[in-house]
């Protein structure tokens, strides 16, 4: 089974308006961190966002949030107020204990002037 | 700033060939990972090591090896290069197994196979 799904290969967004990105991951251990990484054309991984499973409050970073839903183990990615600059590949990822991370197959995300 | 150094940022090899990827971090970070990405597969693990000398097998290690003789160092060699080993190769560390530290990244190398 996957660990991290990612289900939109593909999302537009108008400029200046906001974007969730979905992330849905399978695990049974009840201590995990969830990361999003931006990817854009020029290849170097950002990270974004860190969400903590027993964190109460949904993690936010400046135009971004993390929506997460425990019961649904989903840590969607929200971006408010989209530039043109945040086209690029998003990544979704979950590490459990251990020192494995998991990456989802990542959506492509482009904004449009 | 942490900084993750990857030797080439393209390469290109004929098949057979013994390819050495190195990544080169400089924080003192006890885990480093060797990733392919591939359009439509996101990142898939070979290979990453917690210490010095100690390695263990990601998801994807067939055709692959590593060698980790310094904290710092961290190589991936690919014995013998084929076609299908054409890719995006990422390296990335992280100071230690906390689940809430994030990974750096180096800026990745694109190796082709021809």
């Amino acid at each position: 089974a996957q660990k991290i799904t990612q289900t939109q290969p593909g999302m537009f967004v108008q400029e200046k308006e906001a974007v969730t990105l979905d992330c849905t991951y399978d695990t049974s251990d009840q201590s995990y961190g969830l990361f999003w990484y931006k990817q854009p054309s020029s290849g170097e991984m950002i990270f974004l966002i860190y969400q903590g499973s027993y964190d109460e409050q949904n993690a936010t970073e400046g135009r971004y949030s993390l929506n997460f839903q425990k019961a649904r183990k989903s840590a969607n990615l929200v971006i408010s107020a989209s530039q043109l600059g945040d086209s690029a590949m998003y990544f979704c990822a979950m590490r459990e204990k251990g020192n494995q991370f998991y990456f989802g197959t990542g959506t492509s995300l482009t904004v449009i002037p | 700033d942490v900084k993750v150094t990857q030797s080439s940022r393209y390469l290109v090899k004929r098949t057979g060939e013994k390819v050495f990827l190195e990544c080169v971090q400089d924080m003192d970070h006890e885990n480093m990972f060797w990733y392919r990405q591939d359009p439509g597969l996101g990142l898939r693990l070979i290979y990453f090591s917690y210490d010095v000398k100690m390695k263990e097998k990601g998801d994807i290690p067939e055709g692959y090896s590593v060698s980790r003789e310094k904290k710092e160092r961290f190589s991936l060699i690919l014995e013998s290069a084929s076609t299908n080993q054409t890719s995006m190769y990422l390296c990335a560390s992280t100071r230690d197994s906390g689940r809430a530290d994030e990974q750096y990244f180096g800026p990745g190398t694109r190796l082709t196979v021809t």
